[in-house]
């Protein structure tokens, strides 16, 4: 049973340039989550997609966008990069209803250097 | 979300108990304690979570005091793959889409 898989793993951009990080969850989940975690922090919360939809968003700017498809796997996409959107991109998924534990599985992530 | 303090690191020693401490003085009546743990360069991991019962699994304890203002996580008997940043999270459960707000963490060092 494969876990939340995100690409690429490493990946180098220069400022103004866009980006974009592809996760798929744990099979059988259908909410995903994106956090940023930046050099000696705690990862803060993106956004989160349901149904092909944001649900929830953290405090971040319309530069930072995602989408989900309809088999669940999810895309953050950042544009105009800025050196400070270095950082290790994490996404995690859940399964929604009632199976739902609020157990968050979460993917080894995508570290984007912006130079 | 209930904030959340822990200590900044600790240290224990290879195949003694890990006490790890987590104060969450203004938790609410319908909040959970989750405790996540990341191992250098790798993603979060969940350990376990509780209400107000102190909680057993494969992997650890969690004790929650009776007016749940903390909680201690506790790893039995500490490897030195345990050494990572442990994080405490208080949480509302099956409110649809809710976040997961991190902290800093405490930063446990196993040492042989």
């Amino acid at each position: 049973d494969a876990g939340v898989t995100q690409s690429p793993t490493h990946l180098i951009k220069t400022r103004g340039q866009q980006v974009t990080l592809r996760c798929s969850p744990k099979s059988g989940h259908d909410t995903v989550s994106w956090y940023q975690q930046a050099l000696g922090q705690g990862p803060q919360f993106i956004f989160q997609y349901y149904e092909e939809e944001e649900r929830q968003r953290g405090n971040f700017p319309d530069r930072f966008s995602g989408h989900q498809f309809p088999n669940y796997s999810s895309e953050l996409n950042v544009n105009a990069l800025l050196l400070g959107d270095s950082a290790l991109y994490l996404c995690a998924s859940r399964i929604s209803g009632e199976l739902n534990t609020g157990e968050l599985f979460f993917g080894e992530g995508s570290r984007l250097t912006v130079l | 979300d209930a904030k959340t303090t822990q200590p900044t690191s600790m240290d224990c020693a290879e195949g003694r108990a890990a006490n790890l401490p987590c104060n969450h003085s203004t938790i609410s009546g319908n909040e959970y304690v989750y405790w996540y743990r990341q191992i250098h360069s790798q993603g979060p991991q969940y350990i376990i979570h509780g209400l107000k019962n102190n909680e057993t699994n494969e992997m650890a304890s969690l004790i929650i005091t009776e007016d749940r203002k903390s909680s201690t996580l506790i790893l039995p008997h500490a490897t030195l793959r345990d050494t990572a940043v442990y994080y405490c999270i208080v949480r509302v459960m099956n409110t649809g889409f809710q976040k997961l707000v991190f902290g800093t963490g405490t930063r446990l060092l196993v040492s042989p």
